[in-house]
């Protein structure tokens, strides 16, 4: 079974700074990788995915991630973030074929300093 | 396209109740999938649904039971409520089964006293 490591519980950032939210998994092949975010109260929104392909992946806004077969990660960048970032970033991991359960790691705060 | 809805929004119950959530997908998503939310637990998966069917199931117990009608809207039930029920009940709907591209919905956040 697959599983998703997110290292970081909490993680804090003074706005305009670079970000860098780690996601390691475990499965005996490659998979579907997603990285999602959530704001209080609310739900999940799709960030960006890799399914096959181009290793660095673009999302929406302004965030990528690059798979990384050889280290078994998909770290979520971003460049410069802004205050309306702070959320909570879940990673998650999907089996390729047959049937299909998602796993999230346990998400990673993100807090701005303004 | 309008996105997946889900009401209620916020439900209050007491032990041993029954409670019923329901989730409209994203226009012509034929796969809903459901999630508990806890600040212990994560996320954890509940069950899939796809063309009526219950494809997948996570590790809960049967008083967790859902179904999916004809227009792909589904519906979550949980008897016999616990304290330990109080979380954050997401839905999912995705194209496909099996792709693991999913959109949520805000969830409906339910409190067992």
């Amino acid at each position: 079974a697959q599983s998703v490591t997110q290292p970081d519980i909490h993680i804090t950032v003074s706005e305009g700074a670079s970000l860098e939210l780690r996601c390691n998994y475990s499965y005996g092949a490659t998979p579907y990788l997603f990285w999602y975010v959530q704001s209080p109260g609310q739900g999940l929104q799709l960030l960006l995915k890799y399914f096959s392909g181009d290793t660095l992946v673009q999302g929406i806004k302004g965030f990528e991630a690059e798979f990384k077969r050889s280290q078994s990660s998909f770290n979520l960048r971003k460049p410069s973030v802004h205050w309306s970032d702070a959320a909570e970033y879940f990673c998650a991991v999907g089996a390729r074929g047959g049937s299909y359960i998602p796993t999230f790691g346990r998400g990673t705060s993100l807090i701005v300093h303004p | 396209k309008a996105g997946v809805t889900q009401t209620p929004r916020y439900l209050i119950k007491t032990r041993g109740q029954q409670v019923t959530l329901s989730c409209s997908p994203i226009s012509g998503h034929r796969s809903v999938s459901w999630y508990q939310q806890t600040p212990g637990q994560g996320l954890q998966f509940l069950f899939e649904y796809f063309s009526e069917t219950q494809r997948n199931k996570g590790n809960f117990p049967g008083r967790f039971s859902g179904r999916q009608f004809s227009n792909s809207r589904s519906e979550m039930n949980v008897s016999t409520l616990e304290l330990g029920d109080s979380a954050l009940y997401l839905c999912a709907s995705s194209l496909e089964q099996g792709r693991g591209e999913q959109y949520f919905g805000p969830g409906t956040r339910l409190t067992v006293t």
